[in-house]
């Protein structure tokens, strides 16, 4: 049972451009909602998180949008680089519960072109 | 550079033999949790430990287990290995307060 959906699978964007990466989730206790990049090789790296209590969260050229009532939250690349080339994985846990898993949605293969 | 490290970080082993992976993390980080990432998907929970104490465990069956010792290293063991077992093995490690950093993985493939 996928409890978090993200899209697309896949984006190529121009260097300069925005990529932009949707997640849903189901269980309405979450209340933590990490994004990772990994990269070929190596295992996730903690980008960006955001708390429900907030709509957005910018750190450099990452940006999270969240929207509570929707149960959706987005990850924006601002001014894609070709090092940003990785695959980028929305999460989300509950951050007070025992054995606090994260629930990974089935990442976005990013690419970007020179 | 991250503060999990595992080994191995390949091996290859036969259908039905056993497995042991293992994962050293930072002092202070009491918790400690596993996952399995299949080819092109995201890592799925398999279980974590809390100060050497299994406190949640993922749809795993019971040939998958695993073991935190005092020096904040840990284990996972795998039984009967079956080829839909192959993937990459992430451990990931956190304190009370932070967020988990992740391991670069054991790529495990059942031949």
């Amino acid at each position: 049972q996928q409890q978090v959906k993200q899209s697309p699978q896949s984006l190529i964007v121009q260097k300069g451009g925005i990529s932009i990466i949707n997640c849903a989730y189901e269980n309405t206790a979450f209340d933590y909602f990490p994004w990772y990049q990994q990269f070929p090789g190596k295992g996730p790296a903690l980008l960006i998180a955001i708390r429900p209590d907030v709509s957005e969260k910018k750190e450099g050229r990452f940006t999270i949008s969240f929207n509570k009532s929707a149960k959706q939250f987005s990850l924006h690349i601002m001014d894609s680089q070709p090092g940003d080339s990785a695959t980028y994985f929305c999460a989300a846990s509950r951050v007070q519960a025992a054995g606090n898993k994260l629930t990974f949605g089935g990442g976005t293969r990013v690419l970007v072109k020179p | 550079e991250t503060g999990v490290t595992q080994s191995p970080t390949h091996l290859i082993k036969t259908r039905g033999q056993q497995v042991t992976l293992r994962c050293s993390s930072q002092s202070g980080h009491n918790t400690v949790s596993w996952y399995q990432q299949a080819l092109g998907q995201g890592p799925q929970f398999i279980f974590q430990y809390y100060r050497e104490e299994e406190n949640g465990r993922g749809n795993f069956p019971p040939r998958f287990s695993g073991l935190q010792f005092p020096n904040y290293s840990s284990e996972l063991n795998v039984n009967a290995l079956e080829l839909d077992d192959s993937a990459l093995y992430l451990c990931a490690s956190s304190t009370d307060s932070g967020g988990y950093t992740f391991g670069s993985g054991t790529r495990l493939t059942v031949v």
